[in-house]
């Protein structure tokens, strides 16, 4: 069965910070995609990253990062020197390749940066 | 404006009417995808088209629910005698997928929030 795993609820920090959100998944296909997006208080969902089940390469850009681990089924992201900013909910999601291309999402982590 | 578009943005109505949302996705992506948001979840699938057709549907979207998706553009989900348990957001994405390039980006609409009171 396909399913994601988003354990933390809520994180909070201090601005600057850096913080790592963790993301784990589970499906039976050995062809998926994995992504992230953010969901700001105005409510649209804002792609940040795909990655699908054959690059393990880990990824930056600017201040985020993400870490994708198949032998623990886990993609987290990372984000350096945190800023208000990042104040959101952020999920992760599943697609397999196999399927419709419908995105499995985690129950969402809602990150609060103070200044 | 060249992202997906949504209207209402916000909806509120009494229990058994009946409400129409639209979704309007990016000029020439040819899947389109409703789901659903209750407060503190992530969102959930509820069907998809692919150009015109409607190809899935989820266990979610029970009789009093339908979409449709006329000439491939814009999409409308409907939804017939609303009950409480309605209540959530809904959002709409789209993407252009293409044979052999694997599973693309889904653009995600603002969402329109339905409350039934």
């Amino acid at each position: 069965a396909q399913k994601v795993t988003q354990a933390q609820t809520e994180i909070s920090v201090v601005e600057k910070e850096d913080v790592t959100l963790d993301c784990v998944y589970e499906t039976r296909d050995t062809t998926y995609y994995l992504f992230w997006y953010k969901q700001p208080p105005s409510g649209e969902l804002v792609f940040l990253i795909r990655r699908n089940s054959f690059d393990e390469q880990n990824e930056i850009s600017g201040r985020y990062s993400w870490n994708f681990q198949k032998s623990t089924s886990s993609f987290n992201f990372t984000i350096t020197a945190s800023q208000v900013v990042d104040s959101a909910v952020y999920f992760c999601a599943l697609s397999e390749f196999r399927e419709t291309g419908k995105l499995i999402f985690g129950q969402g982590t809602t990150l609060q940066v103070k200044p | 404006d060249t992202g997906v578009s949504q209207d209402p943005r916000h909806k509120i109505t009494k229990r058994g009417q009946n409400v129409t949302f639209r979704c309007d996705p990016i000029s020439e992506h040819n899947r389109l995808y409703w789901y659903r948001q209750t407060l503190g979840q992530g969102p959930e699938f509820l069907t998809y088209f692919q150009n015109e057709a409607q190809l899935e549907k989820s266990r979610l979207l029970s009789d009093r629910f339908s979409a449709e998706r006329p000439k491939g553009s814009f999409s409308t989900l409907e939804i017939q005698r609303t009950e409480q348990g309605d209540s959530a957001m809904y959002l709409c994405a789209s993407s252009l997928e293409r044979p052999g390039q694997g599973r693309n980006i889904q653009y995600f609409g603002a969402g329109t929030r339905l409350s039934v009171l």
